[in-house]
This record gives C-alpha cells, sequence and structure tokens, in this order.
C-alpha cells in the first residue's frame, strides 16, 4: 500500500496566486514526520518546510505553510503569492517511527507545478 | 563549498565501464544517504551509512558498491551497469538517521549505453 499519496500529477497556477499540492499519508506509528521538497529542473531537492506530528500549530516558513489535518491524514503544502521560479517538481515525504533504529523517508511520486506570468 | 555536493553532474557510461560517483557534505552531519530517482517513480532508498558504517542496504543488486571513508564523503562505484540503471543519483546527508531532515545535493544525471 502506498504510503504517501499525491492525487495531483501537474497543477498550474498564475503568478501571484495562491496554490494548494495535496498529500495524504498512511501510517499506525503515533510518532512520524512530514516534509515537502522542490526539484526544479536542475535535479536537486530542494528542503521547504517540516512538520511533526505532534505538533500543535501547522507549520510556516516564508511563503510556505502546510496545512496539517491529523484526522483525516492530509498535509497539503499552500504556495502563496506564487513566483515563476516556483516551477517545480514538489515531492512530500514522511519519516515513521521513533526509537534508536533507522527512520525511513518514504516519498510521493511528485506534483508537477506550472507558474505562468 | 556549501551543502551537499555531488560530482560528475553528468555521466554516460558503457554497460562494461567501471565508474565513480563522488558525493561531499559540508555541514557537520553524521549520516548520508545514496538515492535513485527513475522517470514516473518515487524516491528509492539505496544506501545509508550513519557515522561512516552501513545502517541500510535497501536489497540494491551488487552491481552498485558503495563507500563512506569518513563523514563528510560518500562514494558510489558502479561496475557492469545496465541501460535500466539510468536515472538520477541523488545523495544527501542528515545530522543523525533518527529525526532529522535531509538535505540532498543537485545528482548526477547517469546514462548508460
Amino acid at each position: 500500500a502506498q504510503k504517501i499519496t499525491q492525487t495531483q500529477p501537474g497543477m498550474f497556477v498564475q503568478e501571484k496566486e495562491a496554490v494548494t499540492l495535496d498529500c495524504t499519508y498512511d501510517t499506525s506509528d503515533p510518532s512520524y514526520g512530514l516534509f515537502w521538497y522542490k526539484q526544479p529542473s536542475s535535479g536537486e531537492m530542494i528542503f521547504l518546510i517540516y512538520q511533526g506530528s505532534y505538533d500543535q500549530q501547522n507549520a510556516t516558513e516564508g511563503r510556505y505553510s502546510l496545512n496539517f489535518q491529523k484526522a483525516r491524514k492530509s498535509a497539503n503544502l499552500v504556495i502563496s503569492a506564487s513566483q515563476l521560479g516556483d516551477s517545480a517538481m514538489y515531492f512530500c515525504a514522511m519519516r515513521e517511527g521513533r526509537g534508536t533504529g533507522f527512520q525511513k523517508l518514504v516519498f510521493g511520486t511528485g506534483t508537477r507545478l506550472l507558474v505562468s506570468p | 563549498e556549501t551543502g551537499v555536493t555531488q560530482t560528475p553532474r553528468h555521466l554516460v557510461m558503457g554497460m562494461t565501464n567501471k565508474k565513480s560517483l563522488k558525493c561531499e557534505q559540508h555541514l557537520g552531519h553524521n549520516a548520508m544517504y545514496w538515492y535513485k530517482q527513475s522517470a514516473k517513480k518515487p524516491l528509492e532508498l539505496m544506501f545509508v551509512y550513519s557515522l561512516e558504517e552501513r545502517v541500510e542496504n535497501n536489497s540494491v543488486p551488487s552491481r552498485f558498491s558503495p563507500e563512506c571513508p569518513n563523514s563528510s564523503h560518500l562514494f558510489l562505484h558502479l561496475h557492469t551497469l545496465q541501460p535500466e540503471d539510468s536515472a538520477l543519483y541523488l545523495c544527501a546527508s542528515s545530522q543523525d538517521t533518527r529525526t532529522d531532515t535531509q538535505y540532498f545535493g543537485p545528482g548526477t544525471r547517469l546514462t548508460v549505453l
């Protein structure tokens, strides 16, 4: 079963508008972390934002915010005031577990965002 | 240099060649990772090193051989690869393997002819 689901293969948004990229996850572990990464055409995966499962407030980093709905197991990324440079692939990822062992990061299939002038 | 660097950025090799990918992190981290990114597939974890010891080998074929001589450097040695091994190979590092955010390098785009 897929642990991270990104249902939008592609999204379009006009410059200066806000856009929401969807991510749902599946875990039975009470302790987990959720990440969003941006991958421009150059290939580098750029860390954007992190949300811990016990965090009471939604994470924010500049124009990025994470709409964390724990009961629905969703962790949508909201980008406000889109810029042309936001055009890229966006990946949602989850880290499960607590303890001394290695904690694996599982990625979704990504959403390609295109920002138009 | 800052962050995580990878060389070469692009590599074309024949199936009988031997080549190596290099990753270096300048973040003072203790854990390093190799990932494979193929078209239309999620990122696949290949290897994990923590304090220079391999802690995860995700059923990767033996034609991929990792090496971690110290906590700042990670290599992926390649030999007798197949065309299906063509992909973007990404290196990442984190402070530890348990809770910390992973930071990625720019990747090596590998083409196997």
